[in-house]
């Protein structure tokens, strides 16, 4: 089983849409968790960072489910731009800053 | 964006030959790290460093070896590519060891023939 698993998708949405992609992790202890983007051919880039009470930038929601293990992120209202793969971060308990990514989610918003 | 470039951006080389990729940053971070990006895989860490000379090994460090001389350079060392070391290589930084986020470089797309 892969510390952290999420549907690769491809999600295919129109323009305006609510989208939501949730990932798992394996390892109970896990400190930190994030949601990285990345384009095409490009570097992931940090989107936002996910806390146990949940929080919120522009249309990103992010929550956290402890007990159940998951992550999620919820897009409002989908912009061509939103277009890219969304990769699941973990950083496990103790592990000297060493991240261990998802696969990522595929993402196509269409006009 | 912070300032952190990767040299060469593309590389062929054959099997048996050495490679080195280069990361330098100008940040003055702590943290870096070697990542490789392969289809179904995610990104997976190959070597870190958490300080010059200090480095350690990550999840797919076989075959590779790193090298930290300087705060602003870490070098990722391919002692005899092989085809399976056909890749997209990630440098990333980090300002400290979890709690803040990591910045990537713009990456290195390798292929072994």
């Amino acid at each position: 089983r892969k510390e952290v698993e999420q549907d690769p998708g491809p999600f295919n949405v129109p323009e305006g849409a609510t989208v939501a992609f949730n990932c798992t992790y394996s390892n109970s202890a896990s400190q930190s968790f994030f949601w990285y983007r990345q384009d095409c051919r490009k570097e992931p880039k940090l989107l936002m960072s996910v806390y146990s009470s949940g929080n919120e930038d522009g249309r990103f929601t992010a929550q956290l489910n402890r007990a159940s293990q998951y992550i999620s992120l919820l897009i409002r209202d989908s912009k061509l731009s939103d277009s890219a793969t969304y990769l699941c971060v973990v950083n496990p308990y103790n592990q000297g800053g060493k991240l261990i990514f998802g696969q990522g989610t595929e993402l196509s918003v269409k006009p | 964006d912070a300032g952190i470039t990767q040299s060469p951006r593309h590389k062929v080389t054959e099997t048996g030959t050495p490679v080195t990729l280069r990361c330098h940053q100008t940040e003055n971070h702590r943290y870096m790290y070697w990542y490789r990006q392969d289809p179904g895989h995610g990104l997976r860490l190959i070597h870190y460093s958490y300080g010059v000379k200090d480095t350690d090994k990550g999840e797919v460090s076989d075959g590779y070896s790193v090298s930290r001389s300087k705060t602003e350079d870490f070098l990722l060392t391919l002692e005899s590519a092989t085809s399976s070391q056909t890749s997209v290589y990630f440098c990333a930084i980090s300002e400290s060891d979890g709690e803040g986020t990591q910045y990537f470089g713009p990456g290195t797309r390798l292929l072994v023939l």
